[in-house]
């Protein structure tokens, strides 16, 4: 497709499991950024790629957090030891370089019971 | 550290008014860009517009118009003769230049119905 692309679209899960949230980008993006959207609240950023490096990942909120892209293009957000407070919406965005537009997926809606 | 402050919580409007939603950034970047982000109900955040720090030029497309105004730290946005298909959450948001360039720093967004 050409938009950027997150799987699953829902996930509901149990306190204390581990989950994976994939993002496919558009293709040829370098650029890739996780947000996290929790209810009546703007996005809040957490890591943000260039390449295959993570060049920013100081919104990641504890070590439960953890996302990589090992080959530049699709990035796994991978979360330990899920906390009801995790729940939210996780967004992904990719652009083409670091000061163009973010183009944004529709997200993947954890919930943690 | 960079802030997005977007007062209006809700805003309710009639069709065809016009509405402007506030906009006021905190940065001690000297380079910066401002965005606007629409959120239709199926969530998606859609881009709408991206403006550096060093164009204050005012913007119009279509409907919609930005005003920046560095010397106030605003960057507020019109909608002239509103739609039902506007209604949405609006975003405002800052990416810094230097070590912050690769995040975008949200407000917490504004509610904009517009009733028939």
């Amino acid at each position: 497709g050409a938009g950027v692309s997150q799987t699953p679209s829902n996930k509901v899960t149990e306190k204390g499991k581990y989950v994976e949230l994939r993002c496919d980008p558009i293709s040829g993006h370098t650029a890739l950024y996780w947000y996290r959207q929790s209810l009546g609240q703007g996005p809040e950023f957490l890591i943000y790629f260039q390449g295959t490096g993570a060049a920013d990942d100081s919104g990641l909120p504890n070590d439960r957090f953890f996302a990589v892209r090992p080959e530049g293009s699709v990035s796994t957000l991978k979360i330990q030891r899920t906390e009801r407070g995790d729940s939210a919406v996780y967004l992904c965005a990719t652009s083409p370089g670091p000061n163009t537009e973010a183009f944004f997926g529709q997200g993947t809606r954890l919930t943690v019971v | 550290a960079q802030k997005v402050t977007q007062a209006q919580t809700e805003i309710s409007v009639v069709e065809k008014e016009d509405v402007t939603l506030d906009c006021v950034y905190e940065t001690r970047d000297t380079t910066y860009y401002l965005f606007w982000y629409k959120q239709p109900p199926s969530g998606e955040l859609v881009f709408l517009i991206r403006r550096n720090s060093f164009d204050e030029q005012n913007e119009i497309s279509g409907r919609y118009s930005w005003n920046f105004q560095k010397s106030t730290s605003s960057f507020n946005f019109t909608i002239t003769a509103s739609q039902v298909v506007d209604s949405a959450v609006y975003f405002c948001a800052l990416r810094g230049g230097g070590t912050s360039y690769g995040k975008l720093t949200f407000g917490q967004g504004t509610i904009l119905t517009v009733h028939p």
